[in-house]
């Protein structure tokens, strides 16, 4: 079944405690991109991967880190979450963004304390 | 972000139409995505526009004048199923979305 998976889907934890959330795909789609979403304000982009060791920042990257070694992967790092960071978090993939339909995982709730 | 405006609410009654306007800024435009969520859901997918023109599907469509920079989602004989909240996002690498409209469906 084709899907994008992320995990983990609900975390709480605690100022200063790095963590990563994890996003898999298994649609060999060269496109991925994290969003958090947030009431009132929507999606809006952490970061995005064109491909392999291609990573670029989206309108919110502060805070957050990312990594693109393999194609199906591509993990979101809070090297130092703060509260701030409490949010709905999405992974998405696409085959090809310009005409393409993107596809998101279950999304993880993490709550930073 | 882009300057994605929609609605924040509407509501409507079950088998009803709704339409559901989008504005965006036209510089750069790459394509205008709809898509749909359900409380405590992922996003899916429902629409692609690029050229101007109306797109059906089934009881869903979606309207693009890339000269105004307006969209719009048209949802027919709406269902209960149809409640949830409607992105509007403009296409690119940076793919921007809107903050979502809510639709609430009575009976």
């Amino acid at each position: 079944e084709a899907q994008v998976t992320q995990n983990p889907r609900y975390l709480i934890t605690v100022t200063g405690k790095k963590l990563t959330v994890t996003c898999s795909q298994n649609m060999n789609h060269e496109y991925m991109s994290w969003y958090r979403q947030d009431p009132g304000l929507g999606l809006r982009q952490i970061y995005y991967s064109m491909n392999v060791e291609v990573t670029d920042k989206g309108d919110v990257p502060e805070g957050y880190k990312v990594s693109r070694k393999e194609k199906r992967n591509f993990p979101l790092i809070l090297e130092s979450p703060s509260p701030n960071q409490t949010s709905l978090y999405f992974c998405a993939s696409s085959l090809d963004l310009v005409t393409g339909e993107l596809f998101f995982g279950e999304g993880s709730r993490l709550t930073v304390l | 972000g882009q300057n994605i405006d929609q609605p924040t609410e509407m509501t409507a009654t079950e088998g009803a139409i709704v339409q559901i306007n989008c504005t965006y800024q036209t510089s750069g435009f790459n394509g205008l995505f709809w898509y749909q969520q359900h409380a405590g859901e992922a996003p899916t997918f429902l629409s692609y526009n690029v050229l101007d023109g109306l797109e059906e599907k089934g009881r869903f469509s979606s309207f693009l004048s890339r000269s105004k920079g307006y969209s719009y989602l048209l949802l027919k004989e709406l269902q209960m199923k149809d409640s949830a909240s409607y992105l509007c996002a403009r296409g690119g690498y940076k793919l921007s979305f809107g903050a979502g409209t809510t639709v609430t469906v009575r009976a």
